[in-house]
């Protein structure tokens, strides 16, 4: 079964960091893009970062540049983001999300039930 | 940067209802459009990718259409299980994947 698991979100104070992890099964990881979605409280969806199957391109959205950085261990199976100099703006569900594609075409085809980070002192 | 609108922002539908929701980009995006369901308390789902293409195991009353700038999702015959709230997604400018602000279907 393809799966995508995330984990490490919890309550944390502003300006303090926090891991998430995402472990992916049931395909061939190392094939696809991987992409963090978040969703704040009531909210949509907003797409955080990206990075590449080898993990030489990410990118991010401008509101987390230089704070949030993407990252992956293939041999692992495993994606990451790790979350610095949080602000109770970034308080919301994260979603690790697959990129599959169709030719050119790119779309989020599998994705992991979210983990929740809550910004707040 | 492209941006993304949605129209309506919410609809009231009863169950056998045809549902059409509008996606509009800020510049043309040729085909590079995605539709998503989400559910209160669940991950969003896949329903058409590349403006018309149905995703595996998503039922054909789902269909999509559009291409540059303006995009139709459609409902044939609205079902209790659709109750949800959809977004549009573009992926021409990748890699960054703009999504609209969503449309709540619910019960009339």
């Amino acid at each position: 079964e393809v799966q995508l698991v995330e984990s490490g979100g919890g309550l944390v104070q502003p300006g303090g960091s926090l891991r998430l992890s995402c472990a992916a099964s049931g395909f061939t990881f190392s094939s696809y893009w991987m992409s963090w979605v978040r969703q704040a409280p009531g909210k949509g969806l907003e797409w955080v970062a990206n990075i590449k199957q080898d993990g030489s391109e990410k990118y991010y959205v401008d509101s987390v540049k230089g704070r949030f950085t993407i990252s992956r261990d293939n041999a692992k199976n495993s994606l990451y983001l790790q979350m610095n100099s949080l602000r109770a703006e970034d308080t919301a569900v994260y979603y690790c999300a697959r990129s599959g594609y169709y030719l050119t075409y790119y779309y989020m085809d599998v994705w992991g039930k979210g983990t929740t980070v809550t910004v707040s002192s | 940067d492209i941006q993304m609108t949605q129209s309506p922002s919410s609809l009231s539908a009863s169950v056998g209802d045809r549902v059409t929701i509008t996606c509009r980009a800020s510049q043309s995006i040729s085909s590079y459009l995605n539709w998503y369901q989400q559910k209160p308390g669940k991950a969003p789902k896949l329903l058409i990718y590349a403006a018309s293409s149905l995703q595996s195991g998503v039922p054909s009353r789902f269909s999509g259409s559009g291409s540059g700038t303006d995009f139709t999702l459609t409902i044939s015959s609205l079902q209790p299980e659709d109750f949800a709230t959809y977004y549009c997604q573009q992926s021409y400018s990748t890699p960054g994947f703009t999504f609209g602000p969503g449309t709540k279907v619910d019960i009339k």
